[in-house]
């Protein structure tokens, strides 16, 4: 079975421009979660869906928003991007929203 | 609110040497998960180890061992006979609620082990 998938692996983007990241889960899995690794740093909880809901979000602005669709991969969208957005943007999938977190190979963003 | 602290930012080995990582944490849920995953240089993390708050036993798997100490918050992680492919960042992470009831991880910042041949 395929793991955690993640599209674009890199992307430059200028300031004030708008992203959206990608990331199809484990198949079976119904949760997905949002981490942001600012470089040097850990990652951070961005946030959490659950079948389509959110379940969980992290101290992000509201520049960040995410969704989950019915094959329960999801978007991440950045609006405005400012230059401490350039970060690894991690996707997990879980079964039920649990513990058990399974890692995505990231997406690599930079902003110009 | 959950944290994670390791204290330790970069450690540089000799190889075959032993290397333990620490790791403190601080939380006021009553059952929660400890971990430990590892970052290679491409970036995607690696699950090593998990324990839960009920569980103190301390075990050997292979080439890592952990110390679970609940009554200092600790949970260390010790590879033994260090290898070059043992390079990358270790991070410890605590698991949390969200506001949803479901869990989502609390990192440390990472401590980079650089194992030198």
């Amino acid at each position: 079975d395929a793991g955690v998938t993640q599209s674009p692996t890199h992307l430059i983007k200028t300031r004030g421009q708008h992203v959206t990241l990608r990331c199809s889960p484990i198949s079976g899995h119904k949760s997905v979660s949002w981490y942001q690794q600012v470089l040097g740093q850990g990652p951070q909880f961005i946030f959490q869906y659950y079948e389509k809901e959110e379940r969980g979000r992290g101290n992000f602005p509201d520049r960040f928003s995410a969704r989950q669709f019915p094959n329960y991969s999801s978007e991440l969208n950045v609006n405005a991007l400012l230059l401490g957005d350039s970060a690894l943007y991690l996707c997990a999938s879980s079964s039920e929203g649990g513990i058990w977190q399974y890692f995505g190979p990231g997406t690599r963003l930079t902003v110009t | 609110a959950q944290k994670v602290t390791q204290a330790q930012t970069e450690i540089s080995v000799v190889e075959k040497e032993d290397v333990t990582l620490d790791c403190v944490y601080e939380t006021r849920d009553t059952t929660y998960y400890l971990f430990w995953y590892k970052q290679p240089p491409s970036g995607e993390l690696v699950f090593l180890i998990r324990r839960n708050s009920f569980d103190e036993q301390n075990e050997i798997s292979g080439r890592y061992s952990w110390n679970f100490q609940k009554s200092t918050s600790s949970f260390n992680f010790t590879i033994t006979a260090s290898q070059v492919v043992d390079s990358a960042v270790y991070f410890c992470a605590l698991s949390g609620k969200t506001q949803g009831g479901s869990e989502k991880l609390v990192f440390g910042k990472g401590m980079k082990l650089t194992v030198n041949p």
